[in-house]
């Protein structure tokens, strides 16, 4: 059974600051979804990686898909409280179902 | 971008009776749409993969009498809860697959929250 891990499970923090979440597995995925979810609503794509030490930006958002193709990392730079919500990371495995992440809440606090 | 209309978006309804609830492609064709399952804090869980024309392939442990399956369409696929209980409430959310589009992306609907009594 193919698990992610995502650490910090919830994450509260001062806008302005910087955090990281976690997604871990010991399976190799042929690529990797970043999803935010906000409270009532369906997940919303934020980034796809593909290839093993990616690295993509999107605003202040900074994604990395590890050399193994087994982890990866979300950074989010000066916080706003729009960043609110679950982040959930979603493997994709050998036919194309996504595995996903046991997801983190972030509050990000005015 | 693709659209994806899950619809009712809330239902509450009586122990025992049966609850429709539609996944809509609405500017793409979808030949294989997902059923997921969300409690409280929790992730995503799929429940089912629904392939038009075909039966929906289920997850182990997933009952596929008590959540039936129809993609009779290649823009519409239905999950029906049959006799629900209170255990089945939770947050269903649907997604589909672009025919033309890449296999790895899926648009999820907005998600519907059952309420059983």
């Amino acid at each position: 059974t193919q698990l992610l891990e995502q650490s910090p499970q919830f994450l509260s923090i001062q806008e302005g600051e910087n955090l990281t979440v976690y997604c871990n597995s010991s399976s190799v995925f042929s690529s990797l979804q970043w999803y935010r979810q906000e409270p009532g609503e369906g997940p919303v794509l934020l980034v796809t990686v593909v290839t093993g030490g990616e690295v993509k930006k999107l605003k202040r958002l900074t994604f990395q898909f590890g050399d193994a193709r087994k982890d990866s990392s979300l950074h989010i730079t000066a916080a706003q409280p729009g960043d609110t919500g679950l982040y959930l990371c979603a493997g994709v495995d050998s036919s194309y179902k996504l595995i996903f992440g046991s997801g983190t809440r972030l509050l990000v606090r005015p | 971008g693709a659209v994806v209309s899950q619809h009712p978006s809330r239902v509450i309804c009586k122990s025992g009776t049966s609850v429709k609830i539609e996944c809509r492609s609405l500017d793409f064709q979808a030949t294989t749409m997902f059923w997921y399952r969300q409690f409280p804090k929790q992730s995503l869980m799929l429940m089912a993969t629904s392939n038009e024309g075909s039966k929906a392939t289920y997850e182990q442990g997933v009952e596929k009498d008590k959540f039936l399956i129809n993609h009779a369409s290649l823009t519409l696929s239905t999950l029906t809860v049959t006799s629900a209980h209170p255990e089945d409430s939770s947050f269903y959310i649907c997604s589909a697959r672009d025919l033309l589009w890449a296999k790895n992306i899926q648009y999820f609907g907005a998600g519907t929250r059952l309420s059983v009594l």
